[in-house]
C-alpha cells in the first residue's frame, strides 16, 4: 500500500532463531500496528505504538517485542521463534484523527520450521 | 469467546444484487472499521465508523450503538467486490478486536 512498507514480504526460519520483521511508512502518522493473521482467529492485535518509543502490548504479545525509535519505523521482533509463530503478519498506521481508519501494509508470511 | 461475530461466514452472490454482512461486538466501543481483503491478501480500510452511516460509491456501512450492530451494504454487486470483509471494533479500553470475516464471492 502507499506509504507503508512491510519488509521482508516473505521468511522461513528455523525454530528457535530470532526474527525481525520491519513496518515502515511516509505518512508521519501517530500510530503503528502489529497484527497476526491464522485461519479461524482473523486478525490479533500484537503491539502497537503511540508515538516514538511508546508502545503497549496487544491480545496476543507473548514472544513478541517491538521498537520504535523514529516516527516511521516500527520493528517487530521474535526472540527465539517457534512454530506456534507462523502466521501473516501485517502493519497498519492510522493518524491520531481519521475518518478512514487504517493503512495496512501488505502483509509478510512468516513459516518456522 | 468472540467479541466479535459476523455472518454470514460464507456469502455467494449474483452479479447486481443487493449484499448485506452484519456484525455484532460484545463491548463498549470508540469506532468501528469495516477492512476489505482480497485473495493475495492485502487489506484495505472501507469504513470507520462511531455513529450513524457512511457511504462510499457502491458501499454503504451502518451502525446502531445502543444495539450493538453494524452493517455493511454493497449495492449492485460485481466480481470485483469478491474478498473477504473484516469488521473490527476499537474497544474503549484501547483493545482491539476483529471478526473472523465474511468471505464473499460475485458470480457474473
Amino acid at each position: 500500500d502507499a506509504g507503508i512498507t512491510q519488509s521482508p514480504r516473505h521468511k522461513v526460519t528455523e525454530t528457535g532463531t530470532p526474527v525481525t520483521l520491519r513496518c515502515h511508512q511516509t505518512e508521519n502518522h501517530r500510530y503503528m500496528y502489529w497484527y497476526r493473521q491464522d485461519p479461524g482467529h482473523g486478525l490479533r492485535l500484537i503491539h502497537y505504538s503511540y508515538g516514538v518509543k511508546d508502545t503497549d502490548k496487544g491480545e496476543v504479545s507473548d514472544g513478541y517485542s517491538v521498537s520504535r525509535s523514529k516516527t516511521e519505523d516500527f520493528l517487530l521482533t521474535l526472540e527465539s521463534a517457534t512454530s506456534s509463530q507462523t502466521s501473516v503478519y501485517f502493519c497498519a498506521i492510522s493518524p491520531v484523527v481519521s475518518n478512514y481508519g487504517y493503512t495496512f501494509g501488505s502483509g509478510t508470511r512468516l513459516t518456522v520450521v | 469467546k468472540n467479541e466479535v461475530e459476523q455472518s454470514p461466514q460464507n456469502l455467494t452472490a449474483q452479479e447486481g444484487e443487493f449484499i448485506t454482512i452484519n456484525c455484532s461486538y460484545s463491548v463498549g466501543i470508540s469506532a468501528l472499521h469495516w477492512l476489505q481483503q482480497h485473495p493475495g491478501g492485502g487489506i484495505v480500510s472501507l469504513f470507520m465508523l462511531s455513529s450513524g452511516k457512511k457511504k462510499h460509491g457502491r458501499l454503504i456501512a451502518t451502525i446502531n450503538i445502543q444495539e450493538k450492530h453494524s452493517s455493511l451494504h454493497i449495492t449492485a454487486s460485481h466480481p470485483r467486490d469478491s474478498a473477504v470483509y473484516i469488521c473490527a471494533v476499537r474497544a474503549t479500553g484501547n483493545q482491539f478486536y476483529f471478526g473472523t470475516g465474511t468471505s464473499l464471492t460475485v458470480i457474473p
